[in-house]
C-alpha cells in the first residue's frame, strides 16, 4: 500500500526566509511519481511538479526546488526567500503504476504561513 | 490547455435533498476521473475511481449507495450526494486524467463547497 507522511504540519517564516518541505513516502512498486501541489485559501490545486521512479535528478525552478532521493525515500521541497503569496498548503503526492486508475495517494499536507 | 471545470463552485442544501455536481474535462478526453472529499485542515482522501462506461470503484468506507457516481461520457463525471446531512458538508474535488497521456497526471477541478444545513 502507498503511503505519504508530511511530518510538519505547520510552518511560518517571515518574508525572504527559506522554508523546506518534507515529504516521505512508502511503495512497493518501483515504478510511480511523486507531486506536489499548492493549496491556497482560494482551495484549487495548483500543480508545481512532478517527478517518476526513474528521474532521481534534482530540480529548480524559479524560487521553488526539489530534491529526490530514493534512498531515504523522500521528496522535499524548499522555498527560497519566501514570499506572502506562498502562504499556502502544500501536498506531497504518490501515484503507483500499478494502483487502479493511478489514484494519487496524498499527504496530510503543510501549511505555509509567509509573514511579512 | 488541460483544464478541468466542477459545477456548481459552491451549493448549500437543507438535509435529507440531494446535490449532484458535475465535473467536465474542457479540452482533452479522460477515461478515468476521480471525486475526492476534504474536510477543513485535512488532506484529500479519495472517495471512488470512475471509469467512463462502467462503475465506478469506491474506497473502503464511502457508501456507494448515498455517493452516486455517474462517467456517462469522456468529458463528463458526476457526483451525486443522496438524503444529504451535515457530517456530509464539505469541500468535494474532481480530477481526470488525459487519456493521451502516460504521465500519470491529475488535473484538478477548483472544487465545490457543499454546506447542508
Amino acid at each position: 500500500a502507498q503511503k505519504v507522511t508530511q511530518a510538519q504540519t505547520e510552518i511560518s517564516v517571515v518574508e525572504k526566509e527559506d522554508v523546506t518541505l518534507d515529504c516521505v513516502y512508502e511503495t512497493r512498486d518501483t515504478t510511480y511519481y511523486l507531486f506536489w501541489y499548492k493549496q491556497p485559501p482560494s482551495g484549487e490545486l495548483v500543480f508545481l511538479i512532478r517527478r517518476n521512479s526513474f528521474d532521481e535528478q534534482n530540480e529548480i525552478s524559479g524560487r521553488y526546488s526539489w530534491n529526490f532521493q530514493k534512498s531515504t525515500s523522500s521528496f522535499n521541497f524548499t522555498i527560497t526567500a519566501s514570499q506572502v503569496v506562498d502562504s499556502a498548503v502544500y501536498f506531497c503526492a504518490l501515484s503507483e503504476a500499478r494502483a487502479a486508475g493511478n489514484k494519487l495517494t496524498f499527504g496530510g499536507g503543510t501549511r505555509v504561513l509567509v509573514k511579512p | 490547455g488541460a483544464v478541468v471545470s466542477q459545477h456548481p463552485s459552491w451549493v448549500i442544501c437543507k438535509s435529507g435533498t440531494s446535490v449532484k455536481i458535475e465535473c467536465r474535462s474542457l479540452d482533452f478526453q479522460a477515461t478515468t476521473m476521480f471525486w475526492y472529499r476534504q474536510f477543513p485542515k485535512q488532506s484529500l482522501m479519495l472517495m471512488a475511481t470512475s471509469n467512463e462506461g462502467s462503475k465506478a470503484t469506491y474506497e473502503q468506507g464511502v457508501e456507494k449507495d448515498k455517493f452516486l457516481i455517474n462517467h456517462a461520457s469522456l468529458t463528463l463525471s458526476t457526483l451525486t450526494v443522496t438524503s444529504a446531512h451535515p457530517e456530509d458538508s464539505s469541500f468535494y474535488i474532481c480530477s481526470a486524467r488525459d487519456m493521451g497521456q502516460e504521465s500519470y497526471e491529475q488535473y484538478f477541478g477548483p472544487g465545490t463547497r457543499l454546506t447542508v444545513t
